[in-house]
């Protein structure tokens, strides 16, 4: 089975400031796909991105930026000088096919708790 | 907005009891993936259905049930409720239910078992 795991639980940051959420998977799959999903206070799940295994590009959205890196199973998700409207939980996942199975799931790391500060 | 939607937004039940939640898909969507959301077990796959069939299975108790009409909206069955099963469930869509491709989430109903 696959995992994903976001170390940080929590980080709390002032307005302006740059961080970087960790996200690490593990999968047997040599194809895969990753995403990065915002929930803020109001509950709905967002999403942000998706990349895919065969693809080392980082990519740059605004303020948001990704750093896929396939050699350590990573993928880091940067906020370029944070905003109080960027506090949030946000999840990584990763697709994967179920064993013996046609079908299709997202597995969520912990997710991290960003709160930012003005 | 995701184009997915859920209801209710909130239920609030006693234990025992059987609930129904309702999701219809993104326009075009065919497949349809339910999940839970709660403070112990965080975000997890219980079920996804494709044109109606059910494609994959997670970690769904027997308890609950699901299943796709042929307009393409889902239900959730949710029976014998107990304490645990209180959590934020949520649906979601994509085209076609193949790994490559963005699931896009509707809201959540937040269930509450007293």
């Amino acid at each position: 089975a696959q995992k994903v795991t976001q170390a940080q639980t929590e980080i709390s940051v002032v307005e302006k400031e740059d961080v970087t959420l960790d996200c690490v998977y593990e999968t047997r799959d040599t194809t895969y796909y990753l995403f990065w999903y915002k929930q803020p206070p109001s509950g709905e799940l967002v999403f942000l991105i998706r990349r895919n295994s065969f693809d080392e590009q980082n990519e740059i959205s605004g303020r948001y930026s990704w750093n896929f890196q396939k050699s350590t199973s990573s993928f880091n998700f940067t906020i370029t000088a944070s905003q109080v409207v960027d506090s949030a939980v946000y999840f990584c996942a990763l697709s994967e096919a179920p064993d013996n199975n046609a079908g299709n799931m997202l597995t969520f790391g912990g997710g991290t708790r960003l709160m930012v500060k003005p | 907005d995701s184009g997915v939607t859920q209801t209710p937004k909130h239920l609030i039940t006693a234990t025992g009891q059987r609930v129904t939640l309702r999701c219809s898909p993104r326009s075009g969507d065919l497949s349809v993936y339910w999940y839970q959301q709660s403070l112990d077990q965080g975000l997890q796959f219980l079920i996804q259905y494709y044109n109606g069939e059910e494609r994959a299975k997670g970690n769904i108790l027997e308890r609950f049930s699901a299943q796709q009409f042929p307009d393409l909206h889902s239900e959730l069955n949710l029976s014998s409720l107990e304490l645990g099963d209180s959590a934020l469930y949520f649906c979601a869509s994509s085209v076609a239910g193949t790994v490559r491709e963005t699931q896009y989430f509707g809201p959540g109903t937040r269930l509450l078992v007293l």
